[in-house]
């Protein structure tokens, strides 16, 4: 039950691009496609972003988009905006339990 | 509106319990899964527990096996968190989420300290 790795920061200028990736085994990430993005603002519950991969839910601007290639997983944040400054963490479903991400603190510049 | 309402939280010394609540409305709770996820202070979020829509399955994280039990009231539209042998290393806000997780309550804080 080892947690998924992301990369501790990532930052952009507004407008520009970001994506974070989601490092995970056979077990989890490259063996379903249920993983879910979810973004967390200081003393916030997390937002779901993104789930089964590549889905957003109703509400979710479509700047935000995931994909999956492997093990790995990965959240693009295209048009950032200041909002968007966040910690974002990735999620998978693993079977007998699920995991989530060491998270990625995303900062507009 | 979806709403999660998690109460029961607070101060607990180690070795003792404290049972978490989670109150859903606003969607038909008996039919998603329901998680406990927790985030220590400063610290990213950690997967606990999860239990099927009838409750006839639950899983654990090996950090809580053994010491946590998860258990839901369908006809009260109420998820529990029953949490024994507490440990400093238990101190953290814990959250309800139902789903995948998709919608998350705001969460209930529990300090384990002597």
């Amino acid at each position: 039950q080892s947690a998924l790795t992301q990369p501790p920061s990532a930052s952009g200028s507004p407008g520009q691009s970001v994506t974070i990736s989601c490092t995970g085994t056979s077990s989890d990430v490259g063996g379903y496609n249920y993983v879910s993005w979810y973004q967390q603002h200081p003393g916030k519950a997390p937002k779901l972003m993104i789930y089964e991969v590549s889905k957003r839910p109703s509400g979710v601007p479509d700047r935000f988009s995931g994909s999956k290639s492997g093990n790995t997983a990965s959240l693009t944040v295209s048009g950032l905006q200041a909002e968007d400054e966040a910690d974002y963490y990735c999620s998978s479903y693993a079977g007998s339990n699920n995991v989530f991400g060491t998270g990625t603190k995303v900062t507009v510049l | 509106e979806v709403q999660l309402v998690e109460s029961g939280g607070g101060l607990v010394q180690p070795g003792g319990s404290l049972r978490l609540s989670c109150a859903a409305s606003g969607f038909t709770f008996s039919s998603y899964w329901m998680h406990w996820v927790r985030q220590a202070p400063g610290k990213g979020l950690v997967w606990v527990s999860r239990i099927n829509s009838d409750g006839s399955s639950t899983s654990y994280a090996d950090s809580v096996k053994g010491r946590f039990t998860i258990s839901r009231d369908n006809a009260k539209n109420t998820l529990y968190l029953q949490m024994n042998s507490l440990r400093a290393e238990d101190t953290a806000v814990y959250y309800c989420a139902s789903g995948y997780p998709d919608y998350w309550g705001q969460g209930t804080l529990v300090t384990v300290s002597s």
